[in-house]
């Protein structure tokens, strides 16, 4: 059974990191892409990062350009979200989501239970 | 970036109805080379993920009810409930996978008249 679950959110002060991780069973983090989409609280869905291609293909929202990273560690089938310098607009349940190839653009067919990230002082 | 407007925002429809829910992008989403729209659209109910319902615009997901319907190619798209039943009140999404930055649609939320 294909099950993806997040860990590493909490309350973080303005400008301070976090690192998320999403930790993936039932198949192969790295034949597949995985994709973070994050929704602040009552809001809609947005898309943040990819891991795609073989792993070394990424893409980040502009929102988050420059400022979050994306990882993989293949001997743990995990996937990481490396989040610096963060704002109060970064405050949002964080999904991760499998996508169905290992294509960077495919759809999204399974997804976390989702982590809360809160930023405020 | 591509950007993706639903309509209506909300939607209120009688159990047994019809609830129609549109999708428009602001850039062509369809593949020549493979013919296909780069659309998906999902069901998010309260406290959970949300569950792919549709992708390539009209392709159901395993599982997902013969109620569900996609339709549309290029800019439009369509999701369709043909007979609205209880458990299908929950916000829509529509999802271009088209490019990145990959984009969804504000939701759409449908409630029982």
């Amino acid at each position: 059974e294909v099950q993806l679950l997040e860990s590493g959110g909490g309350l973080v002060q303005p400008g301070g990191s976090l690192r998320l991780s999403c930790a993936a069973s039932g198949f192969t983090l790295s034949t597949y892409a995985i994709n973070w989409v994050r929704q602040p609280p009552g809001k809609g869905l947005e898309w943040v990062s990819n891991s795609c291609g073989t792993g070394d293909t990424t893409y980040y929202a502009d929102s988050v350009q420059g400022r979050f990273t994306i990882s993989r560690d293949d001997s743990k089938n995990t996937l990481y979200l490396q989040m610096n310098s963060l704002r109060g607009e970064d405050t949002a349940i964080y999904y991760c989501a499998k996508g169905d190839s290992t294509s960077c653009y495919t759809r999204l067919d399974y997804w976390g239970q989702g982590i809360m990230v809160t930023v405020s002082s | 970036d591509i950007v993706m407007t639903q309509s209506p925002d909300s939607l209120a429809v009688s159990l047994g109805e019809r609830a129609t829910i549109n999708c428009k992008s602001s850039q062509n989403v369809f593949y020549r080379s493979n013919n296909k729209n780069y659309l998906a659209w999902y069901q998010q109910k309260p406290g959970q993920p949300p569950q792919l319902l549709i992708y390539w615009a009209s392709t159901r997901e395993s599982g997902v009810p013969d109620r569900f319907s996609g339709s549309g190619s290029g800019t439009d798209f369509t999701l369709t409930i043909s007979s609205l039943q209880a458990e299908d009140v929950a916000v829509y999404y529509c999802h271009q996978y088209y490019s990145t930055p990959h984009t969804f649609g504000q939701g759409t939320k449908l409630e029982i008249k």
